[in-house]
């Protein structure tokens, strides 16, 4: 079976650094996606890590241990529009498809 | 605009009814994905198609069903619904760019069942 844990919310002041945190556990790991999601709206993609270290694009960064399970996504410079849920996900490479696997997500807010 | 293509966007209907989903994938992914988004449970997987072939099921009951046709478009089948089946319905598609564009979704169908 597969568990993802990520908190259930977090709060930060806009021009900050957060960082949220993600685990793992799977029969079988083959990526690591984050995506971003407002209210209603359709999850976007923030980044992919298949190896361990960290992926920098912008002001979001994202980091995979493998043998930990773990993985997080840093957002700098926080701004109010950053103020949504995070989704890690992780596609099971023991699976016959290559589905993703959805954490419950973390609700970030950002205030000013 | 994401490249996948949702209709219709918001779809309220009877208990008992029986309704149908579309998605068009974005141009040249083979993989479509569907998953039910409900506030308490997150986004949750419920079957891949493939090049018109089932790939892979999650939590999909019984009364749904999916089928991606020639073209690559895919249907979502919901029967009998209940109360509970009220969710937000994403359709999603990948292909060989996934490392830089990940699985793209559709802006979804909100069902209301009443």
């Amino acid at each position: 079976g597969q568990n993802i844990d990520q908190p259930t919310e977090m709060t930060a002041t806009e021009g900050a650094i957060v960082q949220i945190n993600c685990t793992y556990q799977t029969s079988g790991f083959n990526g690591l996606f984050w995506y971003q999601q407002h209210a209603g709206e359709a999850p976007t993609f923030l980044s992919y890590n298949v190896l361990d270290g960290l992926e920098e694009k912008g002001r979001f960064s994202s980091f995979l241990s493998r043998s930990k399970g773990y993985s997080y996504l840093l957002l700098k410079e926080l701004q109010m529009k950053d103020s949504a849920s995070y989704l890690c996900a992780v596609r099971d490479g023991n699976q016959a498809g290559t589905a993703l696997i959805f954490g419950k997500g973390t609700t970030l807010s950002v205030s000013s | 605009d994401s490249g996948v293509t949702q209709t219709p966007k918001h779809l309220i209907t009877a208990t008992g009814q029986r309704v149908t989903l579309r998605c068009s994938p974005r141009s040249g992914d083979l993989s479509v994905y569907w998953y039910q988004q409900s506030l308490d449970q997150g986004l949750q997987f419920l079957i891949q198609y493939y090049n018109g072939e089932e790939r892979a099921k999650g939590n999909i009951l019984e009364r749904f069903s999916a089928q991606q046709f020639p073209d690559l478009h895919s249907e979502l089948n919901l029967s009998s619904l209940e109360l509970g089946d009220s969710a937000l319905y994403f359709c999603a598609s990948s292909g060989k760019s996934e490392a830089n564009y990940g699985y793209t979704f559709g802006s979804g169908t909100r069902l209301t069942v009443v």
